[in-house]
């Protein structure tokens, strides 16, 4: 299983809001280190969706946006469109495993 | 801008070799670290190995470590890896991922992979 932990699944509908969370432990998201999330759409290559927490790279929407928080993070998603059905990654480095970065398991969006 | 090519995958039988590469440009290569990420069928995305800057540094997964060798040519602006003993476990698409800018513990551009498959 991954390292940090998060829903198989979640759903909305759309112009809803949905958050993807994210859990770890004390050795990466509690020791302090930053967490990012990443888009990854059918048949593509995931794409930097959110890096250091809650900073956006230059052409992603202001919808998105994350947060952290002890042992934990979160991706937030408002107005959900159809476009963002997609797997979402969050991912972080985990200081009791040599060079590693990790990620959690994934999370399937669902437009309804 | 940033593009990140992979090659060199493909189908080969349980205990042979591969050597996948990536060919870099729209950013100053030497500078830095960049990685190998991939991603079983219909599974999540597994961190494989990192090379720093300057070729100094190499961290490896422990599912790979001992089999697996991540390499670097400036002169080329291209990353390797080169895959021995592979395992039907390794069918992948292997993507390789430039280090942030603004944290290097993240991956702020990806190629589009290069699926491996293992089997007999």
């Amino acid at each position: 299983q991954s390292v940090l932990t998060q829903p198989p699944s979640v759903s909305g509908a759309p112009g809803q809001r949905v958050t993807i969370s994210c859990t770890g432990s004390s050795s990466n998201i509690g020791a302090g280190y930053n967490i990012h999330w990443y888009q990854q759409l059918p048949g593509t290559a995931p794409k930097l969706l959110i890096y250091g927490n809650n900073n956006r790279p230059s052409g992603v929407p202001d919808r998105f946006s994350g947060s952290k928080s002890g042992t934990s993070a979160s991706l937030a998603i408002t107005g959900l469109q159809a476009e963002d059905e997609a797997d979402y990654y969050c991912q972080s480095y985990d200081s009791s495993l040599s060079g590693s970065r990790v990620f959690g398991g994934g999370t399937k969006l669902t437009v309804l | 801008q940033v593009q990140l090519v992979e090659s060199g995958g493909g189908v080969v039988q349980p205990g042979r070799s591969l050597r996948l590469s990536c060919a870099a440009s729209g950013f100053t290569f030497s500078r830095y670290g960049m990685h190998w990420v991939r991603q079983a069928p219909g599974k999540g995305l597994e961190w494989v190995s990192l090379i720093s800057y300057d070729g100094s540094n190499k961290n490896y997964a422990d599912s790979v470590k001992g089999r697996f060798t991540i390499s670097r040519d400036k002169s080329k602006n291209t990353l390797y890896l080169q895959m021995n003993s592979l395992r039907a476990e390794d069918t992948a698409v292997y993507y390789c991922a430039k280090e942030g800018t603004a944290d290097p513990y993240h991956f702020d551009y990806w190629g589009q992979g290069t699926l491996v498959t293992v089997s007999s």
